[in-house]
């Protein structure tokens, strides 16, 4: 079966740093995805990590350890605009087409 | 470039009724995901279509059934709704062929039944 556990809920303040946490318990592995997600509009894709170590993308960062069945993302310098709710989605099989498996989000509040 | 469409936005159906959700997937995309979202949870798997066939279901039952047309674009349907079944109705897009692995997702339709 596949599990997928991320943090309900998570606060940060404006200008700082904060991490949110991904495990994950699948039958296959062949990426892990990270999208943002605010309300009530459709996800967008923040991050892919198909290897072990850190992918960084400007404020973005995401890791990956295989072995430990663990991501996160590091979202620096923390805007207003960053409160959304962030995704964790495995793919499990190489095909370019295969589903995706949802954790069941973070929402994060950035406040002043 | 287009990415991805849905239409309509907003639906509002009654308990046994039936449902048409519609997905244009981004140019030059082959493939088309449809994905289920409950308030204030993830994203779940309902089923994927290439070349016009089903390739992979999730854990969804027969009332829930699609259809690709050669334009790669896709329908979502479903039969005999059930007040558990509102919720925002997600496709999401990609490119099979060149195996490209991100899915582009569009706007979501959120049916609400009554």
């Amino acid at each position: 079966g596949q599990n997928i556990d991320q943090p309900t809920e998570m606060t940060a303040t404006e200008g700082a740093i904060v991490q949110i946490n991904c495990t994950y318990q699948t039958s296959g592995f062949n990426g892990l995805f990270w999208y943002q997600q605010h309300a009530g509009e459709a996800p967008t894709f923040l991050s892919y990590n198909v290897l072990d170590g850190l992918e960084e993308k400007g404020r973005f960062s995401s890791f990956l350890s295989r072995s430990k069945g663990y991501s996160y993302l590091l979202l620096k310098e923390l805007q207003m605009k960053d409160s959304a709710s962030y995704l964790c989605a495995v793919r499990d099989d190489g095909n370019a087409g295969n589903m995706l498996t949802f954790g069941g989000g973070t929402r994060l509040m950035v406040k002043p | 470039d287009a990415g991805v469409t849905q239409s309509p936005t907003h639906l509002i159906k009654t308990r046994g009724q039936q449902v048409t959700l519609r997905c244009s997937p981004k140019s030059g995309h082959d493939t088309v995901s449809w994905y289920q979202q409950a308030l204030g949870q993830g994203p779940q798997f309902i089923f994927q279509y290439y070349e016009e066939e089903e390739r992979q279901r999730g854990n969804f039952p027969d009332r829930f059934s699609g259809h690709q047309f050669p334009n790669y674009s896709s329908e979502l349907n479903v039969n005999a709704l059930l007040l558990g079944d509102s919720a925002l109705y997600l496709c999401a897009s990609s490119n099979y062929r060149r195996s490209s692995y991100e899915q582009y997702f569009g706007p979501g339709t959120r049916l609400t039944v009554t």
